[in-house]
């Protein structure tokens, strides 16, 4: 079946515009993860949703950033006034619940640039 | 708070060399511990995993060991192939929590 797949996969933006990534999890998974992967850094959790609720927002870097998932599927990652420091690899992935039990998924991810 | 310690990179390797990727990790509780793997140009995968102390997780010929007293899922594979070549990810996800906390990546290149 199909995988996670995450869209734009490219993303070229002027500092101060917004931009908002897409996430399409796998059918039927219940819990859907928002990470960011950027050089030096790693990879960083941001958030996480278990159906349409986020338990966790714990990750988000600043008030510029938002996230919603709506019946229980698609989910979008805004980001407000981009920075330089924005540009990264934004991964999304999901599981059939949330829990150590459940494998994560990840999406091929969105790569942003911020000139 | 979590965190996960990996060995800097790149590690360059011949074929069928012996391989070691080192992972330390600081929990508070009592977390699973995994690899995840990421080829060029594809998303993350997950390698192996352990789910408490002394277990071995294997995949692919590659096994890592959950060691609680060394607080350690040190990576390896007995002879590596140029295909193995990709950045390798130490990650865990303490009980109770939903979420994964990653090392930043060690990239191996494997020549021929």
């Amino acid at each position: 079946g199909a995988g996670v797949s995450q869209s734009p996969s490219n993303k070229v933006t002027e500092k101060g515009k917004d931009v908002e990534l897409r996430c399409d999890p796998i059918s039927g998974h219940t819990a859907l993860y928002w990470y960011r992967q950027s050089l030096g850094q790693g990879l960083e959790f941001l958030i996480y949703f278990q159906g349409n609720s986020a338990p966790d927002k714990s990750g988000l870097p600043s008030d510029r950033f938002s996230a919603e998932r709506t019946g229980g599927s698609v989910s979008t990652l805004t980001i407000q006034r981009t920075q330089q420091e924005d540009s990264a690899v934004y991964l999304c992935a999901s599981s059939l619940s949330s829990g150590v039990s459940y494998e994560q998924y990840f999406g091929p991810g969105t790569r942003l640039t911020v000139t | 708070g979590n965190s996960v310690t990996q060995m800097e990179g790149p590690v360059t390797l011949s074929e069928e060399a012996f391989l070691t990727i080192n992972c330390t990790y600081t929990a508070t509780g009592y977390p699973s511990l995994f690899w995840y793997v990421q080829y060029p140009g594809e998303g993350l995968q997950l390698l192996l995993k352990a789910t408490k102390a002394d277990d071995k997780g294997s995949n692919k010929g590659f096994e890592a060991t959950y060691r609680k007293e060394t607080t350690s899922f040190h990576l390896e594979k007995g002879s590596v192939q140029v295909s193995d070549s990709a950045v390798y990810f130490c990650a865990l996800n303490e009980a109770g929590y939903s979420t994964l906390t990653f090392g930043k990546g060690t990239m191996l290149l494997v020549s021929p």
